[in-house]
């Protein structure tokens, strides 16, 4: 069966860069997303891959997909106290169905 | 309207008691899921459609059921609740693989 796996917990400075991790194992999964959550809120997404992807770059986010590894990353450049929230991975696994982890949770101190 | 709307925002319910959460979404998306979000167990799939006239089962179906009569709605029905569902409910829309999910604003529910 499919399972996302993540840290529960990230904290950085602000100005730094944060990098969010996370592994899955349907290796036939075809687009793998990252989404936020803030309190209260529902999630927002905020950026995917397909899979014959290596990397892929929109503004201050930069996603790292190894396929080889299942392994999945989200790196935030000069990461603001806005970006506290919590974070998911998601893969897809089956018609359009997604598998989410259970979310890495950011705090970002000044 | 925009995206999708869910009702009510947040409600306490007595255990036994039957309960349908609403979910609207105005953009013509053919697929809709319900979630429950849990401390610690992150999103699960309680139900699915991929298109109107169709539903199914999720991680976590039992105690619940959907109904999908057009494209628009996609209700959670609670026949008779139990505190075990406690917990906030998301819904959310795709119009397909890659597009990602739209969600709603989730619904917090309390049963006592």
């Amino acid at each position: 069966g499919e399972d996302v796996e993540q840290s529960l917990f990230l904290s950085v400075r602000e100005g730094d860069s944060s990098v969010i991790n996370c592994t899955y194992t349907d290796s036939s999964s075809t687009y793998l997303y990252w989404y936020k959550q803030e309190p209260g809120a529902g999630l927002q997404l905020l950026t995917y891959i397909f899979s014959n992807m290596d990397m892929k770059q929109d503004q201050r986010l930069t996603v790292l997909l190894n396929k080889k590894d299942k392994h999945l990353s989200l790196r935030i450049a000069d990461t603001q106290t806005g970006d506290s929230a919590i974070y998911f991975c998601a893969e897809n696994s089956g018609y359009s169905t997604l598998t989410f982890g259970k979310g890495t949770m950011l705090l970002v101190s000044p | 309207i925009a995206g999708i709307t869910q009702a009510p925002t947040s409600q306490i319910l007595a255990a036994g008691r039957r309960m349908t959460l609403r979910c609207t979404q105005d953009m013509r998306h053919n697929a809709m899921y319900w979630y429950r979000q849990d401390l610690g167990l992150g999103l699960r799939l309680i139900h699915y459609s991929n298109t109107a006239g169709t539903t199914g089962k999720g991680e976590v179906p039992d105690g619940y059921s959907v109904s999908r009569a057009n494209t628009d709605d996609f209700p959670l029905t609670l026949a008779s609740a139990v505190p075990s569902q406690t917990s906030v409910y998301f819904c959310a829309s795709s119009d397909g693989l890659g597009a990602g999910y739209t969600f709603g604003s989730g619904t917090r529910l309390t049963v006592v």
